[in-house]
């Protein structure tokens, strides 16, 4: 099941431009965390935040969680020609849930 | 390096012949999962892994098997592969020494791009 539901889909910015995408999720989770795809290739880790957090910066990349709305959103800021991927939130229970993911192309 | 690795990359075979696809993690991490990803699906969990010989049904189980024999390995194995097991396949692992409120991150191998024909 996807536990994690990423909106849009897919998402076409200029470079500089900012990218932000959001997550959607139905249960309660402990922790929330994102991940970048580059095509074809393995997830990475981008960034995590816990339950009683808010908020998370890391570089260009800034988290919100919203608890009660049980969604988060992932905002890339000044966004350069190798952000473009696709972006997937994860929930994180005993296992990881994705979602579908938010695609995203930056165009130089 | 940590990492996890994954054999083979690409593989294309029939209807029907077993086939088994590699999986190690030279992090000692405890747990370790099977994932595939299929267009506008995402990552679905195949099987997963919380030790040595404790495996577990992830959420799409048909049609796989997994083992746990070493704390490093983790094969799938597909007994009799049909056609729609056709998908792009990634293997992941995380410590597991806080269970389920974990906040590790999960490392994930290159991926194994499977075609049934």
């Amino acid at each position: 099941s996807q536990q994690g539901e990423e909106d849009p889909q897919a998402l076409s910015i200029q470079e500089g431009e900012n990218a932000t995408m959001n997550c959607s999720y139905k249960t309660s989770i402990n922790n929330l965390q994102w991940y970048r795809q580059n095509s074809g290739r393995g997830l990475v880790h981008l960034i995590l935040i816990r339950s009683n957090e808010r908020e998370k910066h890391s570089g260009r990349l800034r988290v919100t969680l919203d608890t009660s709305k049980k969604s988060s959103s992932l905002l890339i800021t000044a966004s350069r020609a190798a952000d473009t991927a696709s972006y997937f939130c994860a929930r994180n229970d005993y296992k990881l849930s994705f979602g579908a993911g938010t695609t995203v192309t930056v165009r130089a | 390096e940590a990492q996890v690795t994954q054999n083979p990359r690409y593989l294309i075979t029939v209807t029907g012949k077993k086939l088994t696809v590699t999986c190690s993690q030279n992090m000692n991490h405890e747990y370790m999962s099977w994932y595939r990803q299929d267009p506008g699906l995402g990552l679905r969990q195949i099987y997963y892994s919380m030790n040595v010989e404790v495996t577990d049904k992830g959420d799409v189980p048909e049609g796989y098997k997994v083992s746990r024999k070493e704390k490093r390995n983790f094969p799938l194995i597909l007994e009799s592969p049909s056609p729609n097991q056709t998908s792009l396949y990634f293997c992941a692992s995380r410590p597991w020494t806080s269970g389920a409120r974990s906040t590790d991150t999960q490392y994930f191998g290159p991926g194994t791009r499977l075609t049934v024909l």
